[in-house]
């Protein structure tokens, strides 16, 4: 176990909504990345929080949005839903802010489905 | 295309025999490369971290090599597990971002 917690485990969703995922970082890491997985495909970074501030961020559109709060637990965001938004949603918590050699420590992930 | 290729996309094995995955990739300037193991429904867990000097990696009955020049590596596999059916994911990380490849989907059966 990493010590990284994502809720919910699994959601359904139509087109059009809104949903927030939530993660819990591993005690004492300060920084958490955002990546949506999609069958069969890596990993594909969305964002990155440290301290609070976003830091870094993958070409995804406006309508994905985070949040870090001051315990460093992080929500993902995601506006008007579409079709192709369904996937795994993964975050990793890490402490060196997006240092080049920092390990990453994932989630078992939200697997979203939008239909 | 991606920045980042694996190979191949998926292999079959039997139970206590090698194997070898391959990474090539585009991804400049380069960091460090890392292999991940992906247990299905799960979050990948890292294996090895290599930055351009190392040559290669070792982590138990893993071991990874990398060659900077021909931007090429290979994560080695040796007397295979069922428990190591998995997909494994090479990723590349410059300049703060981490470029994931798509993984290999490894069976291995008994």
């Amino acid at each position: 176990e990493t010590g990284v917690t994502q809720s919910p485990t699994h959601l359904i969703k139509t087109r059009g909504q809104q949903v927030t995922l939530r993660c819990s970082s591993q005690s004492g890491h300060n920084t958490v990345s955002w990546y949506q997985q999609a069958l069969g495909q890596g990993p594909q970074f969305i964002f990155q929080y440290y301290r609070e501030e976003e830091n870094g961020r993958g070409n995804f559109p406006p309508r994905f949005s985070g949040l870090q709060f001051p315990n460093y637990s992080s929500e993902l965001n995601v506006n008007a839903l579409e079709l192709d938004d369904s996937a795994l949603y993964l975050c990793a918590s890490s402490t060196g802010g997006g240092r080049y050699n920092e390990k990453l420590f994932f989630g078992s992930g939200t697997q979203l489905s939008v239909l | 295309k991606n920045q980042v290729e694996q190979s191949p996309q998926s292999l079959i094995i039997l139970e206590g025999k090698n194997c070898t995955l391959q990474c090539n990739y585009t991804v400049s300037p380069f960091s460090n490369l890392r292999w991940y193991k992906q247990d299905t429904g799960r979050g990948p867990v890292s294996l090895t971290i290599m930055t351009f000097s190392e040559n290669t990696k070792s982590n138990g009955r893993y071991t990874a090599t990398l060659d900077a020049d021909t931007k090429q590596s290979s994560l080695h596999i040796t007397a295979s597990q069922l428990s190591d059916s998995a997909s494994y994911i090479c990723v590349v990380r410059t300049a703060g971002k981490s470029t994931f490849g798509d993984g290999t989907t490894l069976t291995v059966k008994p």
